[in-house]
């Protein structure tokens, strides 16, 4: 059962072009969506992160939009450049206390043409 | 800062032998995560460790197992290896409780 349903598979973006990735979940004990990404023989780097008190987090290129009521969250990459070029992942995290997990989707593969 | 790290890099085993992977976390985080990831997927969470305690378990056989050290140091422990094994596994580290570090992983390949 994929409870974290990630779309597109691949993205083919141009330069300075804006790249969009959607999220989808289920399980609402979901707490905490954090994004990865991903380069070729390298582990995960944490990029951003939101809660779903929250609507929308901005940290400099990168912006996660929260619905809720939908149960759905977006990655937003501005002004993408070739450097951003990697698999991004988003997550959500299940648990309580010190006990946590995070529940991957299947990735997004980015490509930023220039 | 030094990140996570794992040992080895790479390991190349044979169908029924057994495997230890090892993590250290970043330095003052005491809890640890194991995560499977296959070729073409996301991480898969297999195991979570706080204070040396498990606290979680993911859906994984009974041959795997792991075990986090006083010093917060972990491993992560395979038996009876199959071929569906092969993966690269993630070690990450966390302090607060939201927050997951990966290190770079050890990719392992079954034969």
């Amino acid at each position: 059962q994929q409870q974290v349903k990630q779309s597109p598979q691949s993205l083919i973006v141009q330069k300075g072009g804006i790249s969009i990735i959607n999220c989808a979940y289920e399980n609402t004990a979901f707490d905490y969506f954090p994004w990865y990404q991903q380069f070729p023989g390298k582990g995960p780097a944490l990029l951003i992160a939101i809660r779903p008190d929250v609507s929308e987090k901005k940290e400099g290129r990168f912006t996660i939009s929260f619905n809720k009521s939908a149960k759905q969250f977006s990655l937003h990459i501005m002004d993408s450049q070739p450097g951003d070029s990697a698999t991004y992942f988003c997550a959500a995290r299940s648990g309580g206390g010190s006990n946590y997990k995070l529940t991957f989707g299947k990735g997004t593969l980015l490509t930023v043409n220039p | 800062d030094a990140g996570v790290t794992q040992s080895p890099t790479h390991l190349i085993k044979t169908r029924g032998q057994h495997v230890t992977l090892r993590c250290s976390p970043i330095s003052g985080h005491k809890s640890v995560s194991w995560y499977q990831q296959v070729l073409g997927q996301g991480p898969q969470f297999i195991f979570q460790y706080y204070e040396k305690e498990e606290r979680g378990r993911g859906n994984f056989p009974d041959r795997f197992s792991a075990r986090q050290f006083p010093n917060y140091s972990s491993e992560l422990n395979v038996n009876a290896l199959l071929l569906g094994d092969s993966a690269l596994y993630l070690c990450a580290s966390s302090f607060v409780v939201y927050e997951q570090y990966f290190g770079p992983g050890t990719r392992l390949t079954v034969t």
